[in-house]
């Protein structure tokens, strides 16, 4: 049972578009909700999360947003970079005290020059 | 203040052998998650340790998987007889305390087991 799913599998922005990622869940004890990014070779690195509370996030170019009678939370990135390029992971726990995690499969961003 | 380290970085294994994977916390550290990225999937939670305890092992296989953290040393992923199945990243994740939230949970770059 699949508890995130998140898409598309991979996206390809030219530079300086705006990367979209999408992320649904389905257990509804789920109050936090992170994203991750990952580079080749390393771990996953936490980028920005939002609660539940609040229905959108900003912090720089990144900016989530949280929709939570559809149970659904996107990744936007604006003005996307080379740089950017990465897998990214949505992710989603319930903070009874525990930090364990269920991730979405990831999302393969390349931004070309 | 150095980051998880895990080690090794690659282990190469033939089926049927026993792997160790190693996690360090972050200094201050006392909690350990362990989690599993097989090819094209998302992270999978196998288990939750504090210093001598287990917390949470609902994500680890029945068989064959168990993790430590000794009071002193490295926290500790074994897997016995292993099979090509068991190609994987695993990370190793660490936090302060429990319920320190998912903002002081970091993550250590990862060891790929690979079984031929």
């Amino acid at each position: 049972q699949q508890q995130v799913k998140q898409s598309p599998q991979s996206l390809i922005v030219q530079k300086g578009g705006i990367s979209i990622i999408n992320c649904a869940y389905e257990n509804t004890a789920f109050d936090y909700f992170p994203w991750y990014q990952q580079f080749p070779g390393k771990g996953p690195a936490l980028l920005i999360a939002i609660r539940p509370d609040v229905s959108e996030k900003k912090e720089g170019r990144f900016t989530i947003s949280f929709n939570k009678s559809a149970k659904q939370f996107s990744l936007h990135i604006m003005d996307s970079q080379p740089g950017d390029s990465a897998t990214y992971f949505c992710a989603a726990s319930s903070q009874g005290g525990s930090e364990k995690l269920v991730f979405g499969k990831g999302t393969k961003l390349t931004v070309n020059p | 203040n150095a980051g998880v380290m895990q080690n090794p970085r690659h282990l190469v294994r033939r089926r049927g052998q026993e792997a160790r994977l190693r996690c360090s916390p972050m200094k201050g550290h006392s909690h350990v998650y362990w989690y599993r990225q097989l090819p094209e999937e998302g992270l999978k939670f196998m288990v939750y340790l504090q210093k001598e305890n287990i917390i949470d092992e609902s994500g680890m296989p029945k068989e064959r998987f168990s993790a430590e953290f000794p009071k002193e040393g490295p926290s500790i992923l074994r897997i016995q007889q292993v099979v090509r199945g068991d190609s994987a990243a695993y990370f190793c994740a660490s936090s302060p305390r429990r319920g320190a939230g998912n903002e002081k949970l970091f993550f250590g770059s990862g060891t790929q087991l690979s079984v031929l």
